[in-house]
Protein backbone atom coordinates (compact mmCIF):
# COMPACT_ATOMS: atom_id res chain seq x y z
CA UNK A 1 0.00 0.00 0.00
CA UNK A 2 1.15 3.49 -0.57
CA UNK A 3 0.68 6.48 1.76
CA UNK A 4 2.05 10.24 1.47
CA UNK A 5 2.66 12.13 4.53
CA UNK A 6 2.87 15.86 4.47
CA UNK A 7 4.85 17.44 7.34
CA UNK A 8 3.07 20.69 8.68
CA UNK A 9 -0.28 21.42 7.95
CA UNK A 10 0.21 25.11 8.14
CA UNK A 11 3.70 26.72 6.66
CA UNK A 12 4.30 30.63 6.90
CA UNK A 13 6.76 32.28 5.01
CA UNK A 14 7.44 35.73 4.16
CA UNK A 15 7.31 37.51 0.66
CA UNK A 16 10.81 36.79 -0.73
CA UNK A 17 11.50 33.69 0.97
CA UNK A 18 11.98 30.51 0.42
CA UNK A 19 9.76 27.81 0.53
CA UNK A 20 9.83 23.91 1.62
CA UNK A 21 7.15 21.86 1.69
CA UNK A 22 7.99 18.23 2.85
CA UNK A 23 6.57 15.50 1.41
CA UNK A 24 7.31 11.67 2.34
CA UNK A 25 6.18 8.81 0.60
CA UNK A 26 6.27 5.02 1.23
CA UNK A 27 5.54 2.69 -2.06
CA UNK A 28 6.22 -0.92 -2.38
CA UNK A 29 7.22 -0.06 -5.90
CA UNK A 30 9.07 2.85 -7.41
CA UNK A 31 6.98 5.83 -6.90
CA UNK A 32 5.46 8.24 -9.18
CA UNK A 33 5.29 11.69 -7.55
CA UNK A 34 3.64 14.82 -8.55
CA UNK A 35 2.63 18.12 -6.08
CA UNK A 36 -0.80 19.46 -6.80
CA UNK A 37 -1.74 23.24 -5.99
CA UNK A 38 -5.19 24.04 -4.93
CA UNK A 39 -6.64 27.68 -4.86
CA UNK A 40 -9.43 28.71 -2.78
CA UNK A 41 -12.70 27.33 -4.64
CA UNK A 42 -10.82 25.54 -7.13
CA UNK A 43 -10.02 22.39 -8.47
CA UNK A 44 -6.26 20.93 -8.06
CA UNK A 45 -3.68 22.51 -10.83
CA UNK A 46 -0.65 19.76 -11.25
CA UNK A 47 2.72 21.93 -10.09
CA UNK A 48 4.87 19.15 -11.84
CA UNK A 49 5.62 15.27 -11.88
CA UNK A 50 8.26 12.82 -11.19
CA UNK A 51 8.22 9.63 -13.67
CA UNK A 52 11.78 8.17 -13.24
CA UNK A 53 13.46 10.62 -15.18
CA UNK A 54 15.65 13.15 -13.70
CA UNK A 55 15.65 13.54 -9.95
CA UNK A 56 15.06 17.48 -10.19
CA UNK A 57 11.63 18.55 -11.37
CA UNK A 58 11.03 21.85 -12.33
CA UNK A 59 7.33 22.84 -12.44
CA UNK A 60 5.52 25.97 -13.35
CA UNK A 61 5.35 29.07 -11.29
CA UNK A 62 9.15 28.60 -10.53
CA UNK A 63 8.61 25.74 -7.83
CA UNK A 64 10.93 22.95 -8.45
CA UNK A 65 11.03 19.16 -6.31
CA UNK A 66 13.59 16.71 -6.06
CA UNK A 67 13.46 12.99 -5.67
CA UNK A 68 15.19 11.56 -3.13
CA UNK A 69 15.19 7.65 -2.82
CA UNK A 70 17.60 7.07 0.15
CA UNK A 71 15.34 9.54 2.34
CA UNK A 72 11.83 8.48 0.87
CA UNK A 73 11.05 12.24 -0.18
CA UNK A 74 10.12 14.54 -2.89
CA UNK A 75 9.85 18.07 -1.13
CA UNK A 76 9.04 21.32 -2.61
CA UNK A 77 10.87 24.45 -2.92
CA UNK A 78 10.58 27.67 -4.33
CA UNK A 79 13.56 30.15 -4.06
CA UNK A 80 11.69 33.47 -3.79
CA UNK A 81 7.69 33.50 -2.45
CA UNK A 82 5.20 35.55 -3.99
CA UNK A 83 1.95 36.59 -2.29
CA UNK A 84 0.02 34.47 -5.36
CA UNK A 85 1.55 31.19 -3.90
CA UNK A 86 -0.74 31.45 -1.03
CA UNK A 87 -3.14 28.04 -1.93
CA UNK A 88 -2.82 24.54 -0.23
CA UNK A 89 -0.54 21.91 -1.90
CA UNK A 90 -0.87 18.29 -1.87
CA UNK A 91 1.57 15.42 -2.86
CA UNK A 92 0.68 12.89 -4.11
CA UNK A 93 2.22 9.00 -5.14
CA UNK A 94 0.83 6.47 -8.07
CA UNK A 95 2.74 3.23 -8.44
CA UNK A 96 1.97 3.59 -12.19
CA UNK A 97 2.33 6.30 -15.11
CA UNK A 98 0.02 4.64 -17.02
CA UNK A 99 -3.87 5.11 -18.06
CA UNK A 100 -6.25 4.37 -14.81
CA UNK A 101 -2.92 5.11 -12.67
CA UNK A 102 -4.57 5.57 -8.63
CA UNK A 103 -3.34 8.66 -6.70
CA UNK A 104 -2.85 8.61 -3.00
CA UNK A 105 -2.69 12.09 -2.20
CA UNK A 106 -1.36 13.84 1.44
CA UNK A 107 -3.59 15.27 3.75
CA UNK A 108 -1.98 18.77 2.16
CA UNK A 109 -0.30 21.95 3.47
CA UNK A 110 -1.58 25.30 3.35
CA UNK A 111 1.11 27.79 2.57
CA UNK A 112 0.30 31.56 4.13
CA UNK A 113 2.80 34.71 2.51
CA UNK A 114 3.04 37.37 4.31
CA UNK A 115 4.19 40.87 2.80
CA UNK B 1 -8.95 23.16 -24.79
CA UNK B 2 -12.39 23.23 -22.22
CA UNK B 3 -11.29 21.42 -19.15
CA UNK B 4 -13.41 19.29 -16.40
CA UNK B 5 -16.97 20.91 -16.15
CA UNK B 6 -18.95 19.94 -12.52
CA UNK B 7 -22.12 20.91 -11.53
CA UNK B 8 -23.42 21.96 -9.25
CA UNK B 9 -20.39 24.26 -7.29
CA UNK B 10 -22.66 24.57 -4.36
CA UNK B 11 -25.43 22.32 -2.52
CA UNK B 12 -27.36 22.30 0.65
CA UNK B 13 -29.49 19.65 1.73
CA UNK B 14 -30.84 18.38 4.81
CA UNK B 15 -29.73 14.57 6.21
CA UNK B 16 -31.54 11.78 4.37
CA UNK B 17 -32.30 13.59 0.91
CA UNK B 18 -30.64 12.85 -2.17
CA UNK B 19 -28.39 14.80 -3.93
CA UNK B 20 -26.29 14.02 -7.71
CA UNK B 21 -23.65 15.65 -9.00
CA UNK B 22 -22.66 15.30 -12.77
CA UNK B 23 -19.03 16.02 -14.09
CA UNK B 24 -18.15 16.59 -18.11
CA UNK B 25 -14.27 15.25 -18.99
CA UNK B 26 -12.33 16.62 -21.10
CA UNK B 27 -12.62 15.38 -23.99
CA UNK B 28 -11.01 12.18 -25.15
CA UNK B 29 -9.86 11.54 -22.15
CA UNK B 30 -10.76 7.57 -20.89
CA UNK B 31 -10.23 7.46 -17.46
CA UNK B 32 -12.59 9.37 -15.32
CA UNK B 33 -12.00 9.20 -11.25
CA UNK B 34 -14.27 11.22 -8.92
CA UNK B 35 -12.51 11.44 -5.30
CA UNK B 36 -14.33 13.32 -2.20
CA UNK B 37 -12.05 15.61 -0.17
CA UNK B 38 -13.09 16.34 3.83
CA UNK B 39 -12.20 19.60 4.93
CA UNK B 40 -8.76 20.00 5.90
CA UNK B 41 -7.92 16.50 4.43
CA UNK B 42 -6.39 15.60 0.60
CA UNK B 43 -8.89 14.09 -1.55
CA UNK B 44 -9.90 10.30 -1.07
CA UNK B 45 -10.57 8.26 -4.55
CA UNK B 46 -14.03 7.27 -4.32
CA UNK B 47 -14.50 5.49 -7.50
CA UNK B 48 -12.24 5.37 -10.94
CA UNK B 49 -13.85 4.46 -15.01
CA UNK B 50 -12.02 3.19 -17.57
CA UNK B 51 -14.50 4.35 -20.49
CA UNK B 52 -17.83 3.33 -18.90
CA UNK B 53 -16.40 0.61 -17.00
CA UNK B 54 -15.07 0.41 -13.44
CA UNK B 55 -11.81 0.13 -13.01
CA UNK B 56 -12.05 0.36 -8.66
CA UNK B 57 -14.78 1.33 -6.29
CA UNK B 58 -13.31 -0.36 -3.35
CA UNK B 59 -13.82 3.12 -1.48
CA UNK B 60 -17.20 3.81 -2.46
CA UNK B 61 -19.62 3.37 0.11
CA UNK B 62 -22.43 1.50 -1.93
CA UNK B 63 -24.99 1.01 0.47
CA UNK B 64 -25.97 5.04 -0.16
CA UNK B 65 -23.63 6.19 -2.83
CA UNK B 66 -23.94 5.42 -7.10
CA UNK B 67 -21.75 6.60 -9.91
CA UNK B 68 -22.54 5.85 -13.56
CA UNK B 69 -21.06 6.97 -16.79
CA UNK B 70 -22.95 6.33 -19.92
CA UNK B 71 -21.49 6.16 -22.90
CA UNK B 72 -17.99 6.83 -21.43
CA UNK B 73 -18.09 10.36 -21.25
CA UNK B 74 -20.25 12.15 -18.67
CA UNK B 75 -20.88 10.66 -15.14
CA UNK B 76 -23.30 11.62 -12.30
CA UNK B 77 -22.34 10.04 -8.61
CA UNK B 78 -25.19 10.42 -6.54
CA UNK B 79 -25.67 10.13 -2.67
CA UNK B 80 -28.96 8.67 -1.24
CA UNK B 81 -29.31 8.96 1.54
CA UNK B 82 -27.38 11.55 2.77
CA UNK B 83 -25.88 11.99 6.06
CA UNK B 84 -23.95 14.76 8.16
CA UNK B 85 -20.56 13.24 7.44
CA UNK B 86 -20.85 13.72 3.37
CA UNK B 87 -20.51 17.15 3.75
CA UNK B 88 -17.30 17.64 1.74
CA UNK B 89 -15.93 18.96 -1.91
CA UNK B 90 -16.74 16.33 -4.24
CA UNK B 91 -13.79 16.83 -7.43
CA UNK B 92 -13.98 14.75 -10.61
CA UNK B 93 -10.90 14.27 -12.42
CA UNK B 94 -10.35 12.83 -16.06
CA UNK B 95 -7.08 11.25 -17.29
CA UNK B 96 -5.47 10.69 -20.76
CA UNK B 97 -3.00 8.43 -19.68
CA UNK B 98 0.78 9.03 -18.29
CA UNK B 99 0.28 10.05 -14.97
CA UNK B 100 -2.07 12.86 -15.03
CA UNK B 101 -5.29 13.76 -13.66
CA UNK B 102 -6.70 17.08 -14.86
CA UNK B 103 -9.48 18.34 -11.89
CA UNK B 104 -12.68 19.95 -12.28
CA UNK B 105 -13.28 22.73 -9.73
CA UNK B 106 -15.58 20.31 -7.59
CA UNK B 107 -19.14 20.51 -5.50
CA UNK B 108 -19.42 21.72 -2.24
CA UNK B 109 -22.05 19.60 -0.22
CA UNK B 110 -22.52 20.95 2.96
CA UNK B 111 -25.33 18.29 4.55
CA UNK B 112 -27.50 19.85 7.69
Amino acid sequence: AQSVTQLGSHVSVSEGALVLLRCNYSSSVPPYLFWYVQYPNQGLQLLLKYTSAATLVKGINGFEAEFKKSETSFHLTKPSAHMSDAAEYFCAVSDSNDAGNMLTFGGGTRLMVKP
Amino acid sequence: EAGVAQSPRYKIIEKRQSVAFWCNPISGHATLYWYQQILGQGPKLLIQFQNNGVVDDSQLPKDRFSAERLKGVDSTLKIQPAKLEDSAVYLCASSPGWGVQYFGAGTRLSVL
